[in-house]
């Protein structure tokens, strides 16, 4: 069965570059979540849309932006990057209130 | 608000003994709990999930976890553990919010198993 995909899974950036990541859910969910994991942290929510709307907001910095387009898929854009946002970023995706099925996440590295 | 509390950061078992990982919750209304798994350097999987169909509920690779209401609880088990089982386990609830769902986390419990 397809599951989410994230891209890339590893991603090595300097401080006050840009990184985005994307999310392609699970073919027909509507909804997709991001959540960031730091070392040794449990996920904290970021940011989530449903079709193709911002449907709720977490601990996400103003540095970061997303959006979800008509395909579904999703971008986390990251911009001026400090060493604290080295984390794991997961994206999972969902039919409305459904379970979340969750990608195998993105690797940041800020140097 | 809804939120859950594990309790142990760190268990170790013996290979073959009894799992028991321990999840609390808080909610005004039923819940919608689960329990996800992180392997080293992976994502989170669905262990299992409770909907309010069944108090125990049964999951994959032999965990099960049972909902007790007069407890707030949602403890995961497994009556005996595997070295494949060594892991990260996080409980977690669904919220409503704003009409939506929101999935919030615990914060996880490392399980080892030693040999």
């Amino acid at each position: 069965a397809a599951g989410v995909i994230q891209s890339p899974r590893h991603l090595i950036k300097e401080k006050r570059e840009t990184a985005t990541l994307k999310c392609y859910p699970i073919p027909r969910h509507d909804t997709v979540y991001w959540y960031q994991q730091g070392p040794g942290q449990d996920p904290q929510f970021l940011i989530s849309f449903y079709e193709k709307m911002q449907s709720d907001k977490g601990s996400i910095p103003d540095r970061f932006s997303a959006q979800q387009f008509s395909d579904y898929h999703s971008e986390l854009n990251m911009s001026s990057l400090e060493l604290g946002d080295s984390a794991l970023y997961f994206c999972a995706s969902s039919s409305l209130l459904g379970e979340l099925f969750f990608g195998e996440g993105s690797r940041l590295t800020v140097l | 608000a809804q939120s859950v509390t594990q309790l142990g950061s760190h268990v170790s078992v013996s290979e073959g003994a009894l799992v028991l990982l321990r999840c609390n919750y808080s909610s005004s209304v039923p819940p919608y709990l689960f329990w996800y798994v992180q392997y080293p350097n992976q994502g989170l999987q669905l262990l299992l999930k409770y909907t309010s169909a069944a108090t125990l509920v049964k999951g994959i690779n032999g965990f099960e976890a049972e909902f007790k209401k007069s407890e707030t609880s949602f403890h995961l088990t497994k009556p005996s553990a595997h070295m494949s089982d060594a892991a990260e386990y996080f409980c977690a609830v669904r919220m409503n919010s704003g009409g939506y769902q929101k999935v919030t986390f615990g914060t996880g419990t490392k399980l080892q198993v030693i040999p």
